[in-house]
């Protein structure tokens, strides 16, 4: 199965700073089926990316993803407050679909 | 509006059994395969099972042989039967679903917590 790991575990940010979250692969990631996900306590994930790049309905063009192959990026351009949250990478390319760890965005 | 709920979780012993159901609304369910993912505390989420459209199924290593998913259409539901708990299954369950072929799971319900301790 394809592992993914996220980097950092936990990132401390301003509102209005820019965050960058990392999330690689095992092994290549088929058709880049990445997808990166908001998590709040008590919530459903939210989908933010799919395809690596696109971003779902309704997410705010602050969110955007990249990357290709085994290295992709999550890039938050200006934190707001409703922002700090855990993120979480996935990969439903390759049987058994898997997630990262996730990455904590927290109030500095 | 995509609605999923799920229901079913509670404290049960090692050893027990628990039966998950996740109630579906909004769309038309018999079209779509359904899945269940779970985050234990403090981990990140682990993809558990899927029930395609015909009822075949498909689990995670950590779970074969122990749980059983499947889907009643005419209730819009699908169950998560879970025998020979143990404590590493402690963990918030979720069903989803995809949003559209080849894209990933778009609509979560808000998850049901199950715990398995003496």
């Amino acid at each position: 199965e394809i592992v993914l790991t996220q980097s950092p575990g936990t990132l401390s940010l301003s509102p209005g700073e820019r965050a960058t979250l990392s999330c690689r692969a095992s092994q290549s990631v088929s058709s880049n089926s990445l997808a990166w996900y908001q998590h709040k306590p008590g919530q459903a994930p939210r989908l933010l990316i799919y395809g690596a790049s696109s971003r779902a309905t309704g997410i705010p063009d602050r969110f955007s993803g990249s990357g290709s192959g085994t290295d992709f990026t999550l890039t938050i351009s200006r934190l707001e407050p409703a922002d700090f949250a855990v993120y979480h990478c996935h990969q439903y390319g390759s049987s058994p679909w898997t997630f990262g760890q996730g990455t904590k965005v927290e109030i500095k | 509006e995509v609605h999923l709920v799920e229901s079913g979780g509670g404290l049960v012993q090692p050893g027990g059994s628990l039966r998950l159901s996740c109630a579906a609304s909004g769309f038309m369910f018999s079209n779509y395969w359904m899945h269940w993912v779970r985050q234990a505390p403090g981990k990140g989420l682990v993809w558990v099972s899927r029930v395609d459209l015909e009822g075949s199924t498909a689990y995670a290593d950590s779970v074969k042989g122990r749980f059983t998913i499947s889907r009643d259409n005419a209730k819009n539901t699908i169950y998560l039967q879970m025998n020979s708990l143990r404590d590493e299954d402690t963990a918030v369950y979720y069903c989803a679903r995809i949003v559209a072929v080849g894209t990933p799971l778009g609509y979560w319900g808000q998850g049901t917590l199950v715990t398995v301790s003496s």
